[in-house]
């Protein structure tokens, strides 16, 4: 168990909707990381917040939108859902200090869009 | 360009041999950090190592060990007697430290899937 919750753990919608993935990282850690991993474009960065401000951007869509709330959980909001945003979304976290670079990751929520 | 490539899609052994994970990675920076997670069929990414760019030296941790070559670009992981429960999708990933440390985003290869049959 890394620390990482992310829920919820799987999601069934249809193309159209909008959901809302959650994330609480490890205790102490101010870092918050959004990755996508699909059969076809593997494990892509999405994007990461740092104590409540957004840090560095990867392949996010624009169709999708994260944030960091002050208590520090993060939530990926995915809206307009295609097909091929059927993915595992993972959240990881990383500490402070000497091992920063080192990122700790959640289950994943398995997202299936229909 | 930053790059990870695991040119092993999928590796089969027979419980107890030792397996080899090949891992190359392209970088122009001089300061970066090397992992390896591990997938297991339940899904979640386990952390296994990390390794800065500035530390050569070879490590061992039970069963399993880690070579790492700047001169080849290499990070190689392996199993030495494989059990079944060793039997994942295993990632070797790359960051490279940016604005002062503030993001350390990985870049993954395509993962190695290893099979341990009993």
């Amino acid at each position: 168990d890394s620390g990482v919750t992310q829920t919820p753990k799987h999601l069934i919608t249809a193309t159209g909707q909008r959901v809302t993935l959650r994330c609480s990282p490890r205790s102490g850690d101010l870092s918050v990381y959004w990755y996508q991993q699909s059969l076809d474009q593997g494990l892509q960065f999405l994007i990461q917040y740092y104590n409540g401000e957004e840090r560095a951007k990867g392949n996010i869509l624009e169709r999708f939108s994260a944030q960091q709330f002050p208590d520090l959980h993060s939530e990926l909001n995915l809206s307009s859902l295609e097909l091929g945003d059927s993915a595992l979304y993972f959240c990881a976290s990383s500490p402070q200090g000497r091992y920063q670079e080192t990122q700790y990751f959640g289950p994943g929520t398995r997202l299936l869009v229909l | 360009a930053q790059k990870v490539t695991q040119a092993q899609t999928e590796i089969s052994v027979v419980e107890k041999e030792d397996v080899t994970l090949d891992c190359v990675y392209e970088t122009r920076d001089t300061t970066y950090y090397l992992f390896w997670y591990k997938q297991p069929p339940s899904g979640e990414l386990v952390f296994l190592i990390r390794r800065n760019s500035f530390d050569e030296q070879n490590e061992i941790s039970g069963r399993y060990s880690w070579n790492f070559q700047k001169s080849t670009s290499s990070f190689n992981f392996t199993i030495t007697a494989s059990q079944v429960v060793d039997s994942a999708v295993y990632f070797c990933a790359l960051s490279e430290p940016r604005y002062g440390g503030a993001t350390n985003k990985l870049i993954f290869g395509t993962g190695t899937l290893l099979a341990v049959q009993p």
